[in-house]
């Protein structure tokens, strides 16, 4: 069964620091990976999508990468802003049947 | 990308009465997810919709429950039958575009609360 893991599960940091968020999965047979910004009773925005094949990808202030071997992938966020205030939520699509498997999710607070 | 739209946004219900969420997609899509976040929660996925057949349903989750319609390739719905307040979430659709493994995109949800 696929367990994935969020760490830490709350950061707080003044505005314009750099964010770091981990994200880990036990079974490295994946498809793609995921990353999700959820603001607070909303739906999920989808942030970046690694294929299995790829090492990273970045969109913006966003940079994700993704060790597939060790089940790891990090986002970082650069010189955060309070409106990237949310949770963020890291996903894997299994390769046996083509569904998601989240983490808790980490909510950041960038304070002003 | 695609366009998600969920109705109802948010219900307040009374306990062992139904609901029925809609979920309307701008384009046809193949694959169609439902998922539940309780509160303080992460998400864990009900059921896959499948058209033209009956929809898959996770471990723990029964069809006189949680009963699906995928009636076209932009439309579902999920009902949630005899509600409780143990069923007071938000619920989420979601799309796959291609046939297989694809980036999925999420509706805005609608939050439930049971009294």
């Amino acid at each position: 069964k696929q367990e994935v893991t969020q760490i830490p599960a709350a950061l707080s940091v003044p505005e314009g620091e750099n964010l770091v968020l981990n994200c880990s999965f036990t079974d490295s047979a994946i498809y793609n990976l995921q990353w999700f910004r959820q603001d607070p009773g909303k739906g999920l925005t989808s942030l970046l999508l690694i294929q299995s094949s790829q090492r990273e990808q970045t969109s913006g202030r966003l940079n994700a990468s993704l060790d597939k071997s060790s089940g790891r992938s990090t986002l970082y966020i650069a010189a955060s802003q309070p409106g990237d205030s949310a949770t963020y939520l890291c996903a894997v699509l299994r390769s046996n049947d083509y569904k998601l498997s989240f983490g808790a999710g980490t909510t950041v607070t960038v304070r002003a | 990308s695609a366009v998600i739209s969920q109705k109802p946004s948010r219900d307040i219900c009374q306990r062992g009465t139904s609901l029925t969420i809609q979920c309307q997609v701008d384009s046809q899509v193949t694959m169609m997810f439902w998922y539940r976040q309780q509160p303080g929660q992460s998400l864990t996925l009900i059921a896959t919709a499948n058209q033209g057949s009956e929809a898959t349903y996770e471990s723990g989750f029964v069809i006189d429950k949680f009963p699906i319609s995928r009636p076209n390739l932009t439309f579902s719905t999920l009902t949630v039958s005899n509600m409780s307040p143990e069923d007071s979430s938000i619920y989420l659709c979601s799309v796959g575009l291609a046939g297989g493994p694809s980036e999925q995109f999420f509706g805005p949800g609608t939050r439930l609360t049971v009294l």
